[in-house]
């Protein structure tokens, strides 16, 4: 049972144009979502996260907007770079402190040069 | 700044040997997860501690424990190895109630 679903495993974006990751979730629990970006060989490192009080938070040239009633979330990179090439996980958890997170499939990105 | 930090990196074993995984979280962090990345798949939780304490338990095997040590240092003990449990194992830390979770480099494992 997938809670946490990104139904694109791979996108292709040109380098200095938007790139949108999407993420959708199950459980109506969940109350805190965060986006993870993995290299190989590495661990997942933390980008950005937002609350469920929330609909949007933004860090440099990423952006998650939330949206609650249709449980999906979206990761907006503006403008991409190269460097933003890796793996983008989706993650959620739900309840307070020492929660355990839920990863999506992940979504490979790759930015064009 | 310190990050989490696991070793080995890479560990080969047989089937039926034992292993032991270490991680080190960052510094003043007091809560550490464990999780399983099988190839091609999500990385899966198995489970964490708080203040040296079991904070929440995920899909670890009977065959696998863990423990927080007094200076939050985990070790993940992993006996009667399989074949599937070759993975790439990650260690995260967290401060308290905080939410973002700070993962380490992970450690790969082989069992042939």
């Amino acid at each position: 049972d997938q809670q946490v679903k990104q139904n694109s495993p791979s996108l292709s974006v040109q380098e200095g144009r938007i790139s949108i990751l999407n993420c959708d979730y199950t459980n109506s629990m969940f109350d805190y979502f965060l986006w993870y970006k993995k290299y190989p060989a590495e661990g997942p490192t933390f980008l950005i996260s937002i609350s469920s009080i929330k609909d949007k938070n933004e860090d440099g040239r990423f952006t998650v907007f939330l949206n609650k009633s249709a449980k999906h979330l979206s990761l907006h990179i503006v403008p991409s770079q190269p460097g933003d090439s890796a793996v983008y996980f989706c993650a959620a958890s739900e309840g307070g402190g020492y929660q355990k997170v839920t990863f999506g499939t992940g979504t490979k990105l790759q930015v064009i040069p | 700044a310190a990050g989490v930090i696991q070793s080995p990196r890479h560990l080969i074993k047989e089937k039926r040997e034992t292993a032991t995984l270490k991680c080190y979280p960052i510094p003043r962090h007091d809560t550490v997860y464990w999780y399983q990345q099988g190839p091609g798949q999500d990385p899966q939780f198995l489970i964490s501690f708080y203040e040296k304490m079991q904070s929440d338990k995920g899909s670890i095997p009977d065959r696998f424990s863990a423990q927080q040590f007094s200076d939050y240092h985990s070790e993940l003990n992993m006996s009667s190895l399989e074949l599937g449990d070759s993975a790439l194992y990650f260690c995260a830390s967290s401060l308290g109630r905080g939410r973002e979770q700070y993962f380490g480099p992970g450690t790969r494992l082989t069992v042939t």
